[in-house]
């Protein structure tokens, strides 16, 4: 049981390269997000999926895309990225609906440079 | 305005010392408190969860929410070394989850 696996660990892009953020859960959850770690901002959610086939914006969606691709996988994508998308990424899963729902699941996280 | 605000500290206390950690909140319709704990490059993990007002206690930590003031707290007592993380308050309006507002965190070192 590996819990939330994210691919890849580090990145460095230059300005307006694309790349996609892996995310996977092994725990059945309906529930996926993407969030980014800044230093003072805290933790900001990008999009979330609140069960396969669906998916919204959060706080900060500008730049990004998503797709749910199946249950399990919920991948994030820089079109074009840029210098402010330096970030630490953290995918999370939980179980909405539950008695549990409020804990989410996170995985290690990807430190992504843009130059 | 930030919807919950934390003090970003650092935060250094000897090994022993009750640590307290503090957030406010601003939106009243939040129920769900959670306060998560992140090691150095690692992701957040859950550490305490409460309900509405109250206190909850588990082992050497003791989570506490005055809606009132709309204002959470997180207990350490007898802090040890492998406490020295990050904490991370959290909160949302209800259990179908689709938004969760983490504080910034507070860096915390006990030493030894």
């Amino acid at each position: 049981n590996a819990g939330v696996t994210q691919t890849p660990k580090f990145q460095v892009l230059k300005t307006g390269q694309s790349m996609t953020l892996q995310c996977a859960q092994d725990m059945n959850h309906n529930s996926m997000y993407w969030y980014r770690q800044d230093p003072g901002m805290g933790l900001r959610l990008i999009y979330y999926s609140a069960s396969e086939g669906t998916t919204d914006k959060g706080e900060v969606p500008n730049g990004y895309n998503v797709s749910r691709l199946n249950k399990r996988e919920f991948s994030l994508r820089l079109e074009s990225a840029a210098p402010s998308q330096t970030s630490v990424y953290f995918c999370a899963s939980s179980e909405i609906g539950t008695s549990s729902s409020y804990e989410q699941y996170f995985g290690p996280g990807t430190r992504l440079t843009v130059t | 305005q930030k919807e919950v605000e934390q003090d970003p500290g650092p935060l250094s206390v000897p090994e022993g010392a009750i640590v307290s950690l503090n957030c406010t909140y601003s939106n009243s319709a939040f129920q769900y408190f959670m306060w998560y704990r992140q090691y150095s490059r690692k992701g957040p993990e859950l550490l305490m969860y409460t309900y509405s007002s109250g206190n909850k206690e588990d082992g050497r930590f003791t989570a506490q929410v005055d809606k009132s003031s709309k204002y959470i707290s997180l207990f350490i007592r007898d802090s040890q070394p492998s406490d020295s993380a990050t904490y991370l308050c959290a909160m949302s309006r209800s259990n179908t989850g689709n938004q969760f507002y983490f504080g910034t965190g507070t860096s915390l070192t006990v030493i030894p």
